[in-house]
């Protein structure tokens, strides 16, 4: 059982536009949505998190949209740039425990 | 650089062989991770060492065999593995007191299996 799914697989985008990575979730307990970004060769990085209790934490270009109700939380990357392209991962965790992981999405930006 | 550092960064090797991959975390941190990484699939927690304790997914192969002689360091042992074992395995570490979901991944190590 797949407790995030995320979408799209990959993604392509230009300089300067907006990339937006969607996941959604099946517990409601789930407490905790971190994004990671892992490039080539390297182990995933946290990236950006969230906590339910907001619907939304901007840190510089990095900004993610969560929708308690629907049970989705999204990233968006403004301004994108070839430095951006990367594999992204959604999760979520309850409490302080282990994340599930989405199944990632390949992103490139072409300049 | 996270801290947390694999061993080897590739390997290949025969479905006879015995193999080991090692970790080894610099942040302090008390708890340790293995994590299988597939093309097209989530991240698979395989074993956990938290404050000591083992917790493993009951799903992993026994050909797989942890051991975590301290805090700082983990192993992987590999043993009569299979093709579909290719893949990508990831070290991670994260401090108990701050929560398990907080965690720091290490580069991975490439596994090859012939």
């Amino acid at each position: 059982q797949q407790q995030v799914k995320q979408s799209p697989q990959s993604l392509i985008v230009q300089k300067g536009g907006i990339s937006i990575i969607n996941c959604a979730y099946e517990n409601t307990a789930f407490d905790y949505f971190p994004w990671y970004q892992q490039f080539p060769g390297k182990g995933p990085a946290l990236l950006i998190a969230i906590r339910p209790d907001v619907s939304e934490k901007k840190e510089g270009r990095f900004t993610i949209s969560f929708n308690k109700s629907a049970k989705q939380f999204s990233l968006h990357i403004m301004d994108s740039q070839p430095g951006d392209s990367a594999t992204y991962f959604c999760a979520a965790s309850l409490g302080s425990y282990i994340p599930t992981f989405g199944r990632g999405t390949s992103l490139i930006v072409h300049p | 650089e996270t801290g947390v550092t694999q061993t080897p960064r590739h390997l290949v090797m025969g479905m006879t062989n015995k193999k080991s991959l090692k970790c080894e975390q610099h942040l302090g941190h008390n708890a340790m991770y293995w994590y299988k990484q597939s093309a097209k699939k989530p991240l698979e927690l395989m074993f956990v060492y938290s404050l000591e304790e083992r917790v493993e997914n009951n799903s992993v192969p026994s050909r797989f065999s942890p051991e975590c002689p301290n805090s700082s360091h983990l192993f992987l042992h590999l043993h009569t593995l299979q093709p579909e074992d290719s893949a990508l395995y990831l070290c991670a570490s994260s401090q108990e007191s701050r929560g398990l979901h907080e965690q720091y991944f290490g580069p991975g190590t490439r596994l090859t299996v012939t």
